[in-house]
């Protein structure tokens, strides 16, 4: 069965400094996965996807995330924090085979300190 | 291209009630999924409709169903309400085929029963 965990439930960071938010997937396919990011009383927004590409994807608003198979994980990283991007981070992965069924982790919630 | 919209935005239903939220996708796109979100259980996948079928159903009881119009518009419908079903109920889109598209999520519904 394809599942992701995210290794934290909450990541508390000073502004300016990196930020790292972790994700362990499970998968006996090649996965796709994905990073939503969601602000309070928002929906959710698309940040960055792996879809067996580049292991290194880009994303928006300067965040990118590392695919590593050996490792099983796909963490999501950012150099410099900023006070707008204290929000929930949900680390996706694209069930196979069944269309467009997403499998979500619980969620990691950023908060960045001035 | 305009995003995906929900309708309504917030609703109150008294128990024992049943109720119908709709979901506006991306124009072009022909598959459309329902997650519910809660603190306790996380984001949950109802259902994903594509061309006016039902191509995956998650681990929800009858009461919750949906379906989809020719033009790709959906609603989801739960009757019989339980103070559990007080949750954020967000859909997304995606054209339905293919591995690389990303889903975009609507705004939500946010339904408190009482």
């Amino acid at each position: 069965a394809q599942s992701v965990t995210q290794l934290d439930s909450h990541v508390s960071v000073s502004e300016g400094t990196p930020v790292l938010l972790r994700c362990n997937y499970s998968s006996s396919y090649s996965p796709s996965l994905f990073w939503y990011v969601q602000h309070p009383n928002k929906g959710l927004q698309l940040l960055l996807k792996y879809t067996s590409a580049a292991t290194l994807v880009k994303g928006i608003n300067g965040f990118e995330a590392e695919f590593k198979k050996s490792e099983t994980s796909f963490h999501l990283t950012k150099p410099s924090a900023h006070m707008s991007d204290a929000a929930e981070y949900f680390c996706v992965v694209l069930i196979y085979n069944q269309g467009g069924k997403l499998i979500f982790g619980q969620g990691t919630e950023l908060s960045v300190k001035p | 291209k305009a995003g995906v919209t929900q309708t309504p935005r917030y609703l109150i239903k008294t128990r024992g009630q049943q109720v119908t939220l709709s979901c506006s996708p991306i124009s072009g796109h022909r598959s459309v999924s329902w997650y519910q979100q809660t603190p306790g259980q996380g984001l949950q996948f109802l259902f994903e409709y594509f061309s006016e079928t039902q191509r995956n159903k998650g681990n929800f009881p009858g009461r919750f169903s949906g379906r989809q119009f020719s033009n790709s518009r959906s609603e989801m419908n739960v009757s019989t309400l339980e103070l559990g079903d007080s949750a954020l109920y967000l859909c997304a889109s995606w054209p339905g085929q293919g591995i690389s598209y990303e889903q975009y999520f609507g705004p939500g519904t946010r339904l408190t029963v009482t």
